[in-house]
């Protein structure tokens, strides 16, 4: 089955302690991106990657690393986390950047910082 | 620069109405494309239409309809008769064409809450 996981799924933390949320895709996408949902914003890409070892920043892209080793994996890393990176977040793949190529979206992550 | 606009924050209806939720963009590109995403109690992001900015035809799906008008930047979705798991959050979403990164611009979203 076609999909895009992320793991874990709920994740509390407190404020500085380095955590990674992984993201995988199985469709052999090029194009893949994070977005962070906030109430009253929508979603707003964090990091977007073209294809293994290029990668971008979003929109938001303060507080948050990313990497782009394989095509398939494209992890969230939060070096120091902080209560404003409380959020639920997304990761997307689609088989190349640009339209009319959809975007899958994984199932999400909530996180939240102490 | 992009912009999507969802005015209503939240709506509430009683099964079987109908109810419409709109969705105002601004774009300086001619070529983009417009999505609607489910965002049901659970959390995750249904995929529910794509337009592309060339096909203003309206388009219907069961009891959801789209009406695309260039002309005032708008892409409304309409729920017929309107069931109680049609609650949810409703984002609309805008993404232009090009060869570079062309990330989804969402809006804020509509909470639709229907009352058995």
């Amino acid at each position: 089955e076609a999909q895009v996981t992320q793991n874990p799924r709920y994740l509390i933390t407190v404020t500085g302690k380095k955590l990674t949320v992984t993201c995988s895709q199985n469709m052999n996408h090029e194009y893949m991106s994070w977005y962070r949902q906030d109430p009253g914003l929508g979603l707003r890409q964090i990091y977007y990657s073209m294809n293994v070892e290029v990668t971008d920043k979003g929109d938001v892209p303060e507080g948050y690393k990313v990497s782009r080793k394989e095509k398939r994996n494209f992890p969230l890393i939060l070096e120091s986390p902080s209560p404003n990176q409380t959020s639920l977040y997304f990761c997307a793949s689609s088989l190349r950047q640009g339209n009319p190529y959809e975007q899958y979206f994984g199932p999400g992550t909530r996180l939240t910082v102490t | 620069a992009q912009k999507v606009t969802q005015a209503q924050t939240e709506i509430s209806v009683v099964e079987k109405e109908d109810v419409t939720l709109d969705c105002v963009y601004e774009t300086r590109d001619t070529t983009y494309y417009l999505f609607w995403y489910k965002q049901p109690p659970s959390g995750e992001l249904v995929f529910l239409i794509r337009r592309n900015s060339f096909d203003e035809q309206n388009e219907i799906s069961g009891r959801y309809s789209w009406n695309f008008q260039k002309s005032t930047s708008s892409f409304n979705f309409t729920i017929t008769a309107s069931q109680v798991v049609d609650s949810a959050v409703y984002f609309c979403a805008l993404s232009e064409a090009g060869s570079g990164n062309t990330p989804l611009v969402f809006g804020k979203g509509t909470r639709l809450s229907v009352i058995a």
